[in-house]
């Protein structure tokens, strides 16, 4: 079945960086869009950044274009988000989600919590 | 980009029926909504695709046919007869642009109590 693992939150003080994992498996990673959409704490969904199945195509939200990079591997069934420059406003879950035309599948999320 | 609109709230008694709305700004009444079923401490879960014609494809693994939806104008319902404790979650909606697809948007979300 497909199953989506995300792992390397933690806490982090502004301006720090950290790099997110998403494990996958039960599926042909290779031939599916990718993205990650954060949720803050009691809040909605925010959609974070977009990736194409071969790389070649990349989206970011404006509120962390230039300071979060998404990234795949397709050898190792990953996907990455490398995050910069962390503000107190990117505390959040973070979740890796399969994209089908729809996002058809998440992970269970790791919390990132941005503090001094 | 559409704004999509969700009542923070909603209850149903077990075994009644709730019906979720999600409203999309005004002109975007074209646009495809997803929902998305939350349950605490949990990733979400796709429920279905909905257009002004009902559903488009297919409805996510394990969602029951309690489960329906319907679309009119710029609204997008979800409707979950006779409601199970299980059902108890937050729902979503979401809309993405499609092949052009440079931007997803979020609704709040609904919390949905079983009462």
């Amino acid at each position: 079945q497909v199953q989506l693992v995300e792992s390397g939150g933690g806490l982090v003080e502004p301006g720090g960086s950290l790099r997110l994992s998403c494990a996958a498996s039960g599926f042909t990673f290779s031939d599916y869009y990718m993205s990650w959409i954060r949720q803050s704490p009691g809040k909605g969904l925010e959609w974070v950044s977009y990736i194409s199945h071969d790389s070649n195509i990349i989206h970011d939200a404006d509120s962390v274009k230039g300071r979060f990079t998404i990234s795949r591997d397709n050898a190792k069934n990953s996907l990455y988000l490398q995050m910069n420059s962390l503000r107190a406003e990117d505390t959040a879950v973070y979740y890796c989600a399969r994209y089908h035309s729809e996002f058809d599948y998440w992970g269970q999320g790791t919390l990132v919590t941005v503090s001094s | 980009q559409p704004v999509l609109t969700q009542p923070p709230s909603a209850s149903a008694s077990l075994g009644a029926s709730v019906t979720l709305t999600c409203t999309l700004s005004s002109g975007y009444s074209n646009y495809k909504v997803d929902w998305y079923q939350q349950k605490p401490g949990k990733g979400p879960r796709f429920v279905m695709r909905v257009g002004t014609g009902g559903i488009v494809g297919s409805k996510g693994d394990g969602i029951p046919d309690r489960f329906s939806v319907l679309g009119s104008g710029l609204n997008r319902y979800l409707t979950i007869k006779n409601i199970q404790e299980e059902d108890e979650s937050d729902y979503h909606c979401g809309a993405d642009h499609g092949s052009g697809f440079n931007f997803v948007v979020f609704g709040g979300g609904t919390k949905l109590t079983v009462l």
